[in-house]
């Protein structure tokens, strides 16, 4: 069974350069995570998914950052313009369902570099 | 808010000594969990524990949960190289939060 595609990898981009991520969740999960993971903190989730629905987007910088779950499948993350200090591993996970304690399943991330 | 602290921040043992860490909320939990994240690697689920005082073990790993479900802790016997990573507690309060992680070095 395929894991959680994140895509691209690295990414270096100047400041003030918009740039997205994209995710593939496992099939057949309804919730889907983006992250951010700060060099050697815990991941900070940054939005959740149920489907197509964004349920949780709280700790969301919605003033430069957005996502969308377009058919409730794939998941693009887009920051715009981009800052220094959102150089970071986006992580992107998913989980059959979004209840409470959920085990999440991570994909390998995409590294953001911003000089 | 709700926090979720986790010590040491570091730990280095020999090959062969034990290792814990330790896993504190600030507030009551639901439940936790616990990943393992390799250098360069991403989370990796461990396992969850829900009720009040409960223990889990797998191989040389055993998780327990706090009488108050406001803590937890991850015990490691007998480590080895393959435990190398940083191990995250992930808890759900009035939000999911993850911990800030220890990273184990494993001394050959």
């Amino acid at each position: 069974e395929a894991g959680v595609v994140q895509s691209p990898r690295y990414k270096i981009i100047e400041k003030k350069q918009p740039v997205a991520f994209w995710c593939n969740p496992i099939s057949g999960h309804n919730t889907l995570y983006w992250y951010r993971q700060n060099l050697g903190q815990g991941p900070e989730l940054l939005i959740r998914y149920e489907n197509e629905e964004a349920v949780d987007d709280s700790q969301l910088p919605k003033d430069r950052f957005s996502a969308e779950r377009l058919k409730g499948v794939d998941s693009t993350l887009k920051i715009q313009p981009a800052e220094l200090g959102d150089s970071a591993v986006y992580l992107c996970a998913s989980s059959p369902w979004g209840g409470a304690g959920t085990e999440a399943f991570f994909g390998q991330g995409t590294r953001l570099t911003v000089v | 808010g709700q926090q979720v602290m986790q010590i040491p921040q570091y730990q280095h043992v020999q090959e062969g000594e034990d290792f814990t860490t330790y896993c504190n909320s600030s507030t009551t939990l639901s439940n936790i969990q616990w990943y393992k994240q390799r250098p360069g690697g991403h989370p990796v689920f461990l396992i969850q524990l829900v009720k009040s005082g409960e223990v889990k073990k797998q191989k040389r790993l055993t998780f327990q949960f706090g009488e108050a479900k406001k803590n937890s802790s991850l015990h490691i016997t007998a480590t080895q190289t393959t435990d190398v990573g940083t191990y995250f507690c992930a808890g759900t309060g009035n939000q999911f939060y993850f911990g800030t992680g220890t990273s184990l070095t494993v001394i050959p």
